[in-house]
């Protein structure tokens, strides 16, 4: 069971390049988060999709764009990255009101 | 303003003991609380639900309590183990949509 899927795991970006963190999930589920998590910040979510073909902003959705491909897929997208957006970001899926279930991460340094 | 709040401070405690963990919230009406435990390097993994008209809610050597009037839900783990070393943080979902906000956890440390 692969659970959620994130690529990639490591990535290091030069201010105003741009990247997409792609995440899949195989358990069926409706709704998609993308959190990044900071030390001392905690998780902030970023952007949540209840279901596809939906998004919503989180605490945090400056500078990121999102994409609900499809009941599998959400990918995140930073379109121009700063040094602000150097974090550990974490995709997560759920049925509606459930438990979440994390992918392991991917790390993204901005210089 | 939303606020969700976990000591932010490590808490040690002997192997044997029973390990409280404490969170708080304000400007909430949860429909829900959750827990889950973060090891490092790795994603966060739930543990339990609770939800606003459950008082208390108990899983092997795990107990959740969530008081809607203190606004405030304890985690304990009895017997505790060097193996429960982790971040346990706490999450909350309210009103009519599906966004889960996360505090910023606490570090356990169990010492053997």
């Amino acid at each position: 069971n692969a659970g959620v899927t994130q690529t990639p795991k490591f990535q290091v970006l030069k201010t105003g390049q741009s990247m997409t963190l792609q995440c899949a999930q195989d358990m069926n589920h409706n709704s998609m988060y993308w959190y990044r998590q900071d030390p001392g910040m905690g998780l902030r979510l970023i952007y949540y999709s209840a279901s596809e073909g939906t998004t919503d902003k989180g605490e945090v959705p400056n500078g990121y764009n999102v994409s609900r491909l499809n009941k599998r897929e959400f990918s995140l997208r930073l379109e121009s990255a700063a040094p602000s957006q150097t974090s550990v970001y974490f995709c997560a899926s759920s049925e509606y009101t459930g438990e979440l279930f994390f992918g392991e991460g991917s790390r993204l340094t901005v210089l | 303003s939303q606020k969700i709040e976990q000591n932010s401070e490590a808490l040690n405690i002997q192997e044997g003991k029973t390990a409280t963990l404490t969170c708080n919230y304000t400007n909430y009406s949860p429909a829900y609380l959750q827990w889950y435990r973060q090891d490092p390097g790795r994603g966060p993994v739930f543990l339990l639900l609770i939800r606003e008209n459950e008082k208390e809610k108990r899983k092997e050597r795990l107990k959740v309590t969530f008081d809607t009037t203190l606004k405030q839900s304890l985690f304990h783990i009895t017997a505790s183990q060097p193996a429960d070393s982790a971040t346990y943080l706490c999450a909350l979902r309210g009103g009519a949509t599906n966004k889960l906000i996360f505090g910023t956890g606490t570090l356990l440390a169990v010492q053997p």
